[in-house]
C-alpha cells in the first residue's frame, strides 16, 4: 500500500527554526515534493528531493534518505507569514507508466510571535 | 503566463444533484490531475487525464468521473451528491515527458459543499 505520515500540527515562534518530518512507504519511488498551503489558497511548489541529502534554498531546506523512506523540512527564521499547511508527496509508480503523486495529509504549522 | 484556472471557485448544491467542476490547465500542459482536500483525509488523488485518455486512477466511487477535451481543458463530474463530498477539490496541470509529469501546479480549487 502507500503511506505518507506527517505530524498533524507543530507549533513554533517567530525568528526560531522548526523541522517538519515525513515518512513514506510506497511501491514505487521517483521522488519526494514539499508543498506550502496558505487556508483557502492552492498549495504551491517549495522543494523536490530525488537524490539521499539535504537541498537548501533560502530560508527552506529539504533532506531526503531513500533508504529510511524519510524525508523532512526546515525552515529557518521563521516568519509569521509561514504559518501555513505543509504537505509532503512522494512521487510513486513506476517508469514509463502510472506516475502518481500521492500527498500526505500535511502539517499545520503555527507561528507564535 | 496564465496559471492554472478552476471554475467555479464555490458551489452549493443540494444532495442528490450532479455538479460539473473545470480545470484549464497552464497553456502547453497536457496532463490535468484532480484531487479531493478534506480537513480529515488531506489530498486525495482522483484520477488523471493526458491526452484526453485517463492515465490513473484513485480510489474514488464510480460516481466521481472525468473526461478531457482537444484542448487539454478537463472537466469533473459528480453525480447524485452525498454530503461527504463536500471538500475542496483541486486540479494540478503538469507536462508530461516519457511516462513521468513536470512542473506540477495547483489551481486555486472549488469549494463545494452539499447541503
Amino acid at each position: 500500500g502507500q503511506n505518507i505520515d506527517q505530524p498533524t500540527e507543530m507549533t513554533a515562534t517567530e525568528g526560531a527554526i522548526v523541522q517538519i518530518n515525513c515518512t513514506y512507504q510506497t511501491s514505487g519511488f521517483n521522488g519526494l515534493f514539499w508543498y506550502q498551503q496558505h487556508a483557502g489558497e492552492a498549495p504551491t511548489f517549495l522543494s523536490y528531493n530525488v537524490l539521499d541529502g539535504l537541498e537548501e534554498k533560502g530560508r527552506f531546506s529539504s533532506f531526503l534518505s531513500r533508504s529510511k523512506g524519510y524525508s523532512y523540512l526546515l525552515l529557518k527564521e521563521l516568519q509569521m507569514k509561514d504559518s501555513a499547511s505543509y504537505l509532503c508527496a512522494v512521487r510513486a509508480g513506476h517508469l514509463n507508466r502510472d506516475d502518481k503523486i500521492i500527498f500526505g495529509k500535511g502539517t499545520r504549522l503555527h507561528i507564535l510571535p | 503566463k496564465a496559471g492554472v484556472t478552476q471554475t467555479p471557485r464555490y458551489l452549493i448544491k443540494t444532495r442528490g444533484q450532479q455538479v460539473t467542476l473545470s480545470c484549464s490547465p497552464i497553456s502547453g500542459h497536457r496532463s490535468v490531475s484532480w484531487y479531493q482536500q478534506t480537513p480529515g483525509q488531506g489530498l486525495q488523488f482522483l484520477f488523471e487525464y493526458f491526452s484526453e485518455t485517463q492515465r490513473n486512477k484513485g480510489n474514488f466511487p464510480g460516481r466521481f468521473s472525468g473526461r478531457q477535451f482537444s484542448n487539454s481543458r478537463s472537466e469533473m463530474n459528480v453525480s447524485t451528491l452525498e454530503l461527504g463530498d463536500s471538500a475542496l477539490y483541486l486540479c494540478a496541470s503538469s507536462y508530461r515527458v516519457s511516462g513521468f509529469n513536470y512542473g506540477y501546479t495547483f489551481g486555486s480549487g472549488t469549494r463545494l459543499t452539499v447541503v
